[in-house]
């Protein structure tokens, strides 16, 4: 069975910094590229960050670039996110999610985990 | 990149049929079949109901089918019922290699 469980959320204040990890099982890890997807309060799915299987390719959305940056250890099977410069509208579930055997969206999903941004 | 647009809200009654639209572009829903839908409970993750636009994984009601015609995808629902109620997204691959979420459609069933 596929499992991801996200973990590292918290309160943080703007400006702040936070590392989310997600943690893989029942799969091979190191053959599934990855993303990251955030949800703010009461708002729609936000496509975050991707990672190839080998780390080699890496994409952000516009909304975080040069802010976060996506890590994966295949030796650990584990997702990271650092946060960095952190602000009140990265306030979101985040969501670590694996693609699909192709490589082009997500098919599984983690429950998620809460990042609050606020003084 | 702008999300792709969804109707805000579809309602119908239990045994009937609904459809939920997703517009996008060329860059995105209209120059590739790797569309995907996913259904959202109330504080629970997404689970994937359709990919590569029509085709369901298993485990997923064959009362769920998905389409595309030009920069529209569309998830039709047959059958209603009670626990079909939920927030529906669309997803798309893009011509950045990135990938963008629809607005989100909420499903009452009446």
């Amino acid at each position: 069975e596929v499992q991801l469980v996200e973990s590292g959320g918290g309160l943080v204040q703007p400006g702040g910094s936070l590392r989310l990890s997600c943690a893989a099982s029942g799969f091979t890890f190191n053959t599934y590229s990855m993303n990251w997807v955030r949800q703010a309060p009461g708002k729609g799915l936000e496509w975050v960050s991707y990672i190839s299987t080998s780390s080699s390719t890496i994409y952000y959305a516009d909304s975080v670039k040069g802010r976060f940056t996506i890590s994966r250890d295949n030796a650990k099977n584990s997702l990271y996110l650092q946060m960095n410069s952190l602000r009140d509208e990265d306030t979101a579930v985040y969501y670590c999610a694996r693609d699909n055997r192709e490589g082009t969206l997500p098919d599984y999903w983690g429950q998620g985990t809460l990042v609050t941004v606020s003084s | 990149q702008s999300a792709l647009t969804q109707p805000a809200s579809v309602s119908g009654s239990p045994g009937q049929s609904i459809t939920i639209s997703c517009t996008g572009t060329s860059s995105d829903v209209g120059g590739y079949n790797y569309v995907s839908w996913y259904q959202q409970h109330p504080g629970k993750a997404p689970k994937l109901m359709i990919y590569e636009v029509s085709y369901r994984p298993s485990g997923v009601s064959n009362r769920f089918s998905g389409s595309k015609s030009g920069n529209t995808a569309s998830l039709t629902i047959s059958g209603l019922q009670a626990e079909d109620e939920a927030d529906y997204y669309c997803s798309s691959y893009t011509s950045s290699s990135t990938r963008v979420f629809g607005t989100g459609t909420k499903v009452t069933v009446l």
